[in-house]
């Protein structure tokens, strides 16, 4: 079974640019998550999706971070524009209800 | 609000030296303890979920048991591919499927 594909791996840019990430969910998993993990931390959610419909975004920068899962597939998460403290490790994952959650591997933003 | 918090921040062991790991919380209303293990440069893979207080899980050379306040990960004879950060979240059961993570341990065995 193909896990949690998400791109790009890596990515710098500098403060004020625009940057996106992509996700991939495991087949038939309705729920599809967003977490951020900077360095030495444990990852925080960001944004939750159930399907294409937002369940959680409490702790989501709506100024600058934006999401959306069209289809209830794919989704991608938008960074306008960077701060430098927005460096960190992207993390998708999905879901089914309220089992056991799986992660891609992750997308490292350096924001210079 | 949800706490988790982990330590040590950071372990040493010798290959074959058992110890633990422990993970406190503060949640009103727990559905779920979740342990991962995150290796550099890649995302978290699940190791266990515990439900209720006096539960047991076992994988290998790791144990995982939980109590009303705590969770502790038991590494017994670790080896070297043991070396990860482990890291345990909690599922309030009142906040979808959220999960709330501590800050990790990073376990470093010797040969």
């Amino acid at each position: 079974e193909a896990g949690v594909a998400q791109s790009p791996r890596y990515k710098i840019i500098e403060k004020r640019q625009s940057v996106a990430f992509w996700c991939n969910p495991i087949s038939g998993h309705a729920t599809l998550y967003w977490y951020q993990q900077i360095l030495g931390q444990g990852p925080k959610l960001l944004i939750q999706f159930q399907n294409n419909g937002v369940v959680d975004d409490s702790q989501l920068p709506k100024d600058r971070f934006s999401a959306e899962r069209l289809k209830g597939v794919d989704s991608t998460l938008k960074i306008q524009p960077a701060k430098l403290e927005d460096s960190a490790v992207y993390l998708c994952a999905s879901g089914l209800l309220a089992l056991e959650q799986f992660f891609g591997p992750g997308t490292r933003l350096t924001v210079l | 609000e949800d706490q988790v918090t982990q330590s040590p921040e950071a372990l040493r062991l010798q290959e074959g030296e058992s110890s633990s790991l422990n993970c406190s919380y503060t949640v009103s209303g727990l559905r779920g303890l979740f342990w991962y293990r995150q290796d550099p440069g890649k995302g978290p893979e699940f190791l266990f979920t515990l439900y209720s207080a006096g539960e047991e899980k076992e994988k290998e050379r790791l144990k995982a048991t939980l109590t009303k306040k705590e969770s502790f990960l038991h590494i017994t004879a670790p080896k070297p591919e043991d070396s990860a950060t482990y890291l345990c979240a909690v599922q309030h059961n009142n906040a979808g499927n959220m999960l709330t993570f501590g800050g990790g341990t990073r376990l470093m065995v010797k040969p």
